[in-house]
Parts: structure tokens; sequence; C-alpha cells
């Protein structure tokens, strides 16, 4: 079952620009949501969080929107830099803290 | 070293064969976590433990899985009778308290079934 579903499996920006990644999800328990970052050969690693009770978090160039009443988040990258070049992965866990993830998008940054 | 530390990195074994894979985790986390991801998909939640009690088994993990967390501390992930369908990157990941705060992931063991 898709509870998290990003529908992008790739994007591509040129160095510089605004890098956008976004994420449904169908599961109305979800409270919290996380962006991971994975490069070829390694496991994800945490890049920023979001609870339901925010609608934005912003970390240095990362900021994650959460829209709840459309069940979306999307994570923006500015200014992008070739280094960003990775796959993310947007999750989301209940008060159980079973996390799912979705499919994951490739982004490319161009320099 | 402090991050989560996977073995073997890489495992080739014959269908049919029996597998073990293990993970140590963050050593003040008393979370863990398995995680399955095959070729174009995200991390599928296999299961997790709270220090030793294994609180959720996904309905991925089928009878051939099992995985165990004596003491509390590294953890094992066995397969029985692999099929070439258990190909896949086993990820392991630990976490403090509740783990809201994002799970710390190994670099995961490279399963292919030949």
């Amino acid at each position: 079952d898709q509870q998290v579903k990003q529908n992008s499996p790739s994007l591509s920006v040129q160095e510089g620009r605004i890098s956008i990644l976004n994420c449904d999800y169908t599961n109305s328990m979800f409270d919290y949501f996380l962006w991971y970052k994975k490069y070829p050969a390694e496991g994800p690693t945490f890049l920023i969080s979001i609870s339901s009770i925010k609608d934005k978090n912003e970390d240095g160039r990362f900021t994650v929107f959460l829209n709840k009443s459309a069940k979306h988040l999307s994570l923006h990258i500015v200014p992008s830099q070739p280094g960003d070049s990775a796959v993310y992965f947007c999750a989301a866990s209940d008060d159980n803290n079973d996390m799912r993830f979705g499919a994951g998008t490739r982004l490319t940054v161009k320099p | 070293d402090t991050g989560v530390s996977q073995d073997p990195r890489h495992k080739i074994t014959k269908r049919g064969q029996n597998v073990t894979f293990r993970c140590d985790p963050i050593s003040e986390h008393n979370r863990l976590y398995w995680y399955r991801q095959t070729l174009g998909q995200g991390p599928e939640f296999l299961t997790y433990f709270q220090n030793e009690a294994q609180l959720e088994k996904s309905r991925l993990l089928s009878d051939r899985f099992s995985a165990e967390r004596p003491k509390g501390s590294f953890s094992t992930l066995e397969i029985q009778r692999t099929e070439q369908g258990d190909s896949a990157m086993y990820l392991c990941a630990s976490s403090p308290r509740q783990g809201r705060y994002g799970y710390t992931f190994g670099s995961g063991t490279r399963l292919t079934v030949v």
C-alpha cells in the first residue's frame, strides 16, 4: 500500500536555481514528516523534518512545506548545488513511529 | 565510529541457502529497525525492536525471515531458503526514544540471490 507517494522519479535543475521535490500521502494519521537524502552505496541520511502542527520548517538552504488539507509536502532547495545531486526520499510516521517512505526522486543539479 | 554498522556490505548466495546479516546500532539508541529496499522503490518497513523486544513485524516478513536483538544491542536478520525475490538492499536504522527526530541508517547489506 503506497501511503507515501513521490510521483516524480527524477528532477533536473541548473546550479543556483530552486529545486522543488513533491510528496503526497494518504494516511491522515501521519503526524510527522521527514526528508532523507541518499547517495549511491550509502544509507539514507536525515535531512529535515516537520511536525503536523507546523506548515513550514527551514534549515539553511532547505525548507519543507506541509499542506495538511491537501496531504502534500514539498522540499525546496535554494540555491541548488551540484553536491545536492542524490535521491531524496519523503517519509511519514504516525504516533506508533512506523515510518513509511516514498519511492524517491533522483535530483540532478547541473553545473 | 558512532554510526550504524552493517555487515556484510554485499552478499551473493545461491537460491535455497540461508543468510544472516548483522546490524550494530548507535550504542545509546534503544530502537532498531530493519527495512528492505528494491530498485526504484523507497525503503519498506520489515520490523523493529525497542531494546530486546520485537514490537512489530510487517506482512513483508514471511516465515522465512527472523530477526533477533539479544540483550538489546546488535541485531541479526536471517533469511532461510532464500529466493530470487529476496534480492534487495537490507537497511538497518536506529533511533533514540520515539525516533521522531529521524532515524540513522547504516549503509545496508546488498543481497543477491542467484
